[in-house]
C-alpha cells in the first residue's frame, strides 16, 4: 500500500527551463510535506518541506507547492542547473512516521 | 562538521552471519532512525529511536534489532543475514517531528550471499 506516489520515475529538462517534479499522497493525517535529494553513494539531504497548512513555500531556486484537495504536492525549480540532476524524493510525515515515495531522477542537461 | 556517520560503506555477508551497523551522530539530535532502501524503491522505515533507551519498530523491523544506550549511537544487528536483507541501509537523525527535518548518513551497502 504505497501512501505516497512519485509516478514519474524519470524527467530530462534542459539547463535554465524549469523542472517541476510530482507527489500524490493518500493519507490525509500527514502533517509535513518534505523533499531530499540524493546523490550516488551518498545519503539524502533535506531540500524544502512544507506545513500542510500552507500551500506554498520558497527557497531560492526552490519552490513547494501543496494541493491538499487533490492530495498532491510538487517542486518547482526554476531555473534548473546541471548540479540539480539527482533522485529526488518526496516525503510525508505523519504522527511519528516519514513515508517516502519511491523518487524520481532528474536529469539537466547543459 | 561529521553529521550523521555510518560504518562500514560496504559489506558482503554469507546466509546466516551476523552483523551490526554502526551509526553515530554530533549534533545531539534526541531522534534516530534506520531505513532500508531496495532498487526503485523509496525509504522504509526499520527502526527508530527517540531517545536513549527508547527503540520502537518501523514499516519492516523483521530479522533486524536495535539498541539505544546513548544519545550518539544507534547501532543495527542483523542476526541470521538472508538474502532478502540485501540492501542500502541509511541512518538518520533529527531534533524531532514536523518541521524538523531529518539528516542522513551516506549509508552501508549490504549483499547477502
Amino acid at each position: 500500500d504505497q501512501q505516497v506516489k512519485q509516478n514519474s520515475p524519470s524527467l530530462s529538462v534542459q539547463e535554465g527551463r524549469i523542472s517541476i517534479l510530482n507527489c500524490d499522497y493518500t493519507n490525509s493525517m500527514f502533517d509535513y510535506f518534505l523533499w531530499y535529494k540524493k546523490y550516488p553513494a551518498e545519503g539524502p539531504t533535506f531540500l524544502i518541506s512544507i506545513s500542510s497548512i500552507k500551500d506554498k513555500n520558497e527557497d531560492g531556486r526552490f519552490t513547494v507547492f501543496l494541493n491538499k484537495s487533490a492530495k498532491h504536492l510538487s517542486l518547482h525549480i526554476v531555473p534548473s542547473q546541471p548540479g540539480d540532476s539527482a533522485v529526488y524524493f518526496c516525503a510525508a510525515q505523519g504522527g511519528n512516521k516519514l513515508v517516502f515515495g519511491a523518487g524520481t531522477i532528474l536529469r539537466v542537461k547543459s | 562538521n561529521a553529521g550523521v556517520t555510518q560504518t562500514p560503506k560496504f559489506r558482503i555477508l554469507k546466509i546466516g552471519q551476523s552483523m551490526t551497523l554502526q551509526c553515530t551522530q554530533d549534533m545531539n539530535h534526541n531522534y534516530m532512525y534506520w531505513y532500508r532502501q531496495d532498487p526503485g524503491m523509496g525509504l522504509k522505515l526499520i527502526y527508530y529511536s527517540v531517545g536513549a533507551g527508547i527503540t520502537d519498530k518501523g514499516e519492516v523491523p523483521n530479522g533486524y534489532n536495535v539498541s539505544r544506550s546513548t544519545t550518539e549511537d544507534f547501532p543495527l544487528r542483523l542476526e541470521l543475514a538472508a538474502p532478502s536483507q540485501t540492501s542500502v541501509y541509511f541512518c538518520a537523525s533529527s531534533g524531532g517531528w514536523g518541521d524538523q527535518p531529518q539528516h542522513f548518513g551516506d549509508g552501508t551497502r549490504l549483499s547477502i550471499l
